[in-house]
Protein backbone atom coordinates (compact mmCIF):
# COMPACT_ATOMS: atom_id res chain seq x y z
CA UNK A 1 0.00 0.00 0.00
CA UNK A 2 0.53 3.63 -0.26
CA UNK A 3 3.14 5.28 2.62
CA UNK A 4 5.21 8.11 3.99
CA UNK A 5 8.54 8.14 6.01
CA UNK A 6 9.52 11.37 7.37
CA UNK A 7 12.70 12.42 8.95
CA UNK A 8 12.73 11.77 12.72
CA UNK A 9 11.99 14.74 14.70
CA UNK A 10 12.36 16.51 16.46
CA UNK A 11 14.54 19.28 14.82
CA UNK A 12 15.99 22.08 16.75
CA UNK A 13 17.50 24.99 15.30
CA UNK A 14 18.61 28.54 15.66
CA UNK A 15 16.81 31.61 14.28
CA UNK A 16 17.83 32.12 9.81
CA UNK A 17 19.34 28.03 9.99
CA UNK A 18 18.79 26.42 7.05
CA UNK A 19 16.15 23.78 7.20
CA UNK A 20 15.61 20.47 5.51
CA UNK A 21 12.79 18.07 6.40
CA UNK A 22 13.36 14.69 4.57
CA UNK A 23 9.67 13.16 2.91
CA UNK A 24 9.73 10.12 1.15
CA UNK A 25 7.01 7.90 -0.20
CA UNK A 26 5.69 4.32 -1.59
CA UNK A 27 2.98 4.14 -4.02
CA UNK A 28 2.19 3.02 -7.29
CA UNK A 29 1.65 5.40 -9.84
CA UNK A 30 1.12 9.05 -9.72
CA UNK A 31 0.35 10.56 -6.06
CA UNK A 32 -0.16 14.37 -5.55
CA UNK A 33 2.41 15.37 -2.52
CA UNK A 34 1.83 17.86 -0.19
CA UNK A 35 3.48 19.59 3.43
CA UNK A 36 1.15 20.47 5.61
CA UNK A 37 1.24 22.10 9.04
CA UNK A 38 0.09 22.29 12.50
CA UNK A 39 0.99 25.12 14.63
CA UNK A 40 0.31 24.85 18.31
CA UNK A 41 -3.28 24.92 18.86
CA UNK A 42 -4.30 25.25 15.36
CA UNK A 43 -5.33 22.61 13.20
CA UNK A 44 -4.36 21.18 9.90
CA UNK A 45 -3.36 24.17 6.78
CA UNK A 46 -1.75 23.25 3.65
CA UNK A 47 1.82 24.05 2.97
CA UNK A 48 2.87 23.52 0.14
CA UNK A 49 2.23 21.07 -2.95
CA UNK A 50 3.30 19.35 -6.34
CA UNK A 51 1.18 17.19 -8.37
CA UNK A 52 3.41 15.66 -10.49
CA UNK A 53 6.96 15.17 -11.39
CA UNK A 54 9.65 17.83 -11.01
CA UNK A 55 6.82 20.05 -10.04
CA UNK A 56 8.46 22.69 -7.22
CA UNK A 57 5.82 23.71 -4.24
CA UNK A 58 6.64 26.80 -2.43
CA UNK A 59 5.05 28.85 0.03
CA UNK A 60 6.23 31.44 2.57
CA UNK A 61 9.56 31.14 1.95
CA UNK A 62 9.27 26.88 1.68
CA UNK A 63 10.32 24.68 -1.33
CA UNK A 64 9.94 21.06 -2.12
CA UNK A 65 10.16 19.21 -5.09
CA UNK A 66 8.82 16.29 -6.27
CA UNK A 67 11.57 13.75 -7.28
CA UNK A 68 10.02 10.28 -8.83
CA UNK A 69 13.45 8.91 -9.74
CA UNK A 70 14.25 9.36 -5.71
CA UNK A 71 10.58 9.11 -4.79
CA UNK A 72 11.05 12.22 -2.17
CA UNK A 73 9.66 15.41 -1.06
CA UNK A 74 11.83 17.18 0.94
CA UNK A 75 10.56 20.57 2.30
CA UNK A 76 13.35 23.08 3.07
CA UNK A 77 13.76 26.91 4.03
CA UNK A 78 16.95 28.68 3.41
CA UNK A 79 16.28 31.04 6.71
CA UNK A 80 13.76 29.75 9.76
CA UNK A 81 11.87 31.67 11.51
CA UNK A 82 10.40 31.63 15.35
CA UNK A 83 7.17 31.74 13.94
CA UNK A 84 7.97 28.55 11.85
CA UNK A 85 8.07 25.98 15.06
CA UNK A 86 5.48 23.43 14.42
CA UNK A 87 4.85 19.92 13.34
CA UNK A 88 4.86 19.13 9.59
CA UNK A 89 3.36 16.33 7.83
CA UNK A 90 4.60 14.76 4.54
CA UNK A 91 1.01 13.65 3.09
CA UNK A 92 0.19 12.00 -0.79
CA UNK A 93 -3.01 11.22 -1.98
CA UNK A 94 -3.68 9.03 -4.95
CA UNK A 95 -7.42 11.15 -5.85
CA UNK A 96 -10.44 11.37 -4.10
CA UNK A 97 -8.45 13.42 -1.40
CA UNK A 98 -7.51 10.38 0.47
CA UNK A 99 -4.38 11.53 2.15
CA UNK A 100 -1.90 9.02 3.86
CA UNK A 101 0.55 10.99 6.16
CA UNK A 102 3.72 10.36 7.69
CA UNK A 103 4.16 10.28 11.18
CA UNK A 104 5.53 14.19 12.05
CA UNK A 105 8.37 16.41 12.63
CA UNK A 106 8.03 18.45 15.48
CA UNK A 107 10.20 21.77 14.61
CA UNK A 108 11.43 24.16 17.08
CA UNK A 109 13.31 27.41 16.31
CA UNK A 110 15.70 29.49 19.22
CA UNK A 111 15.81 33.21 19.07
CA UNK B 1 -11.36 26.87 -0.40
CA UNK B 2 -13.92 25.62 2.25
CA UNK B 3 -14.44 26.38 5.50
CA UNK B 4 -15.49 23.26 7.89
CA UNK B 5 -16.48 24.01 11.11
CA UNK B 6 -16.15 21.19 13.59
CA UNK B 7 -17.77 20.70 17.34
CA UNK B 8 -17.13 20.08 19.81
CA UNK B 9 -13.40 21.40 19.94
CA UNK B 10 -12.85 19.49 22.89
CA UNK B 11 -14.36 17.52 25.35
CA UNK B 12 -13.54 15.28 28.42
CA UNK B 13 -15.67 12.29 28.18
CA UNK B 14 -16.38 9.30 31.12
CA UNK B 15 -15.50 5.83 29.61
CA UNK B 16 -17.98 3.50 28.85
CA UNK B 17 -19.90 6.85 26.84
CA UNK B 18 -20.51 8.12 23.45
CA UNK B 19 -19.46 10.94 22.09
CA UNK B 20 -20.80 12.69 18.45
CA UNK B 21 -18.87 15.16 16.56
CA UNK B 22 -20.77 17.38 14.03
CA UNK B 23 -18.62 18.69 10.80
CA UNK B 24 -20.43 21.14 8.58
CA UNK B 25 -18.90 23.00 5.40
CA UNK B 26 -19.77 26.06 3.80
CA UNK B 27 -20.15 24.68 0.61
CA UNK B 28 -21.52 21.60 -1.11
CA UNK B 29 -18.78 18.18 -0.85
CA UNK B 30 -19.05 14.70 -2.63
CA UNK B 31 -17.05 13.13 -0.12
CA UNK B 32 -15.80 13.69 3.48
CA UNK B 33 -12.73 12.51 5.68
CA UNK B 34 -12.83 11.34 9.62
CA UNK B 35 -9.15 11.35 10.67
CA UNK B 36 -7.87 10.08 13.81
CA UNK B 37 -4.30 12.06 15.55
CA UNK B 38 -3.28 10.06 18.65
CA UNK B 39 -0.94 12.24 20.87
CA UNK B 40 2.23 12.71 19.75
CA UNK B 41 1.05 10.58 16.51
CA UNK B 42 0.31 11.09 12.54
CA UNK B 43 -3.17 11.35 11.20
CA UNK B 44 -4.82 7.73 10.47
CA UNK B 45 -7.51 7.65 8.52
CA UNK B 46 -10.75 6.23 9.90
CA UNK B 47 -13.42 6.27 7.25
CA UNK B 48 -14.61 8.03 4.28
CA UNK B 49 -18.13 9.28 4.56
CA UNK B 50 -20.55 9.41 1.06
CA UNK B 51 -23.52 11.14 1.14
CA UNK B 52 -26.42 8.20 0.41
CA UNK B 53 -24.52 5.34 0.85
CA UNK B 54 -22.85 3.39 3.90
CA UNK B 55 -19.30 5.18 5.20
CA UNK B 56 -16.16 3.26 3.78
CA UNK B 57 -13.68 2.46 6.75
CA UNK B 58 -10.17 1.49 6.91
CA UNK B 59 -8.28 -1.43 7.92
CA UNK B 60 -8.81 -1.25 11.93
CA UNK B 61 -11.87 0.76 12.28
CA UNK B 62 -15.27 -0.71 12.56
CA UNK B 63 -18.46 1.05 11.99
CA UNK B 64 -19.94 -0.45 15.66
CA UNK B 65 -17.53 2.00 17.51
CA UNK B 66 -17.51 4.99 14.85
CA UNK B 67 -21.22 4.90 13.28
CA UNK B 68 -20.73 7.80 11.05
CA UNK B 69 -23.88 9.70 9.50
CA UNK B 70 -23.62 11.70 6.52
CA UNK B 71 -27.36 13.12 5.96
CA UNK B 72 -26.65 15.88 3.10
CA UNK B 73 -23.72 17.24 1.23
CA UNK B 74 -22.71 19.82 3.81
CA UNK B 75 -22.66 18.11 7.22
CA UNK B 76 -21.32 14.91 8.90
CA UNK B 77 -20.93 13.15 12.25
CA UNK B 78 -18.67 11.05 13.67
CA UNK B 79 -20.04 8.74 16.91
CA UNK B 80 -16.92 7.21 19.16
CA UNK B 81 -18.84 4.80 21.04
CA UNK B 82 -18.18 2.65 24.60
CA UNK B 83 -15.10 5.08 24.78
CA UNK B 84 -12.23 4.40 26.53
CA UNK B 85 -8.83 6.06 27.36
CA UNK B 86 -7.09 4.87 24.34
CA UNK B 87 -9.97 6.49 22.08
CA UNK B 88 -8.64 9.72 23.42
CA UNK B 89 -7.17 11.65 20.52
CA UNK B 90 -8.31 14.65 18.28
CA UNK B 91 -10.85 13.81 15.68
CA UNK B 92 -10.69 15.68 12.80
CA UNK B 93 -12.92 16.12 9.51
CA UNK B 94 -11.58 16.83 6.15
CA UNK B 95 -13.02 17.66 2.80
CA UNK B 96 -11.63 18.00 -0.82
CA UNK B 97 -12.60 19.52 -3.63
CA UNK B 98 -14.39 17.57 -7.07
CA UNK B 99 -11.04 17.60 -8.52
CA UNK B 100 -8.96 14.85 -7.79
CA UNK B 101 -5.44 15.09 -6.46
CA UNK B 102 -6.13 18.41 -5.03
CA UNK B 103 -5.54 19.92 -1.97
CA UNK B 104 -7.84 18.76 1.33
CA UNK B 105 -8.85 20.96 4.18
CA UNK B 106 -9.56 20.49 7.65
CA UNK B 107 -11.57 21.08 10.57
CA UNK B 108 -9.83 22.65 13.55
CA UNK B 109 -10.51 18.86 15.34
CA UNK B 110 -12.01 18.00 18.22
CA UNK B 111 -9.61 17.01 21.50
CA UNK B 112 -11.29 14.23 23.35
CA UNK B 113 -9.98 13.31 26.50
CA UNK B 114 -11.56 9.73 28.01
CA UNK B 115 -11.43 9.08 31.75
Amino acid sequence: GNSVTQMEGPVTLSEEAFLTINCTYTATGYPSLFWYVQYPGEGLQLLLKATKADDKGSNKGFEATYRKETTSFHLEKGSVQVSDSAVYFCALSQGAQKLVFGQGTRLTINP
Amino acid sequence: SAVISQKPSRDICQRGTSLTIQCQVDSQVTMMFWYRQQPGQSLTLIATANQGSEATYESGFVIDKFPISRPNLTFSTLTVSNMSPEDSSIYLCSVGSVQANTEAFFGQGTRLTVV
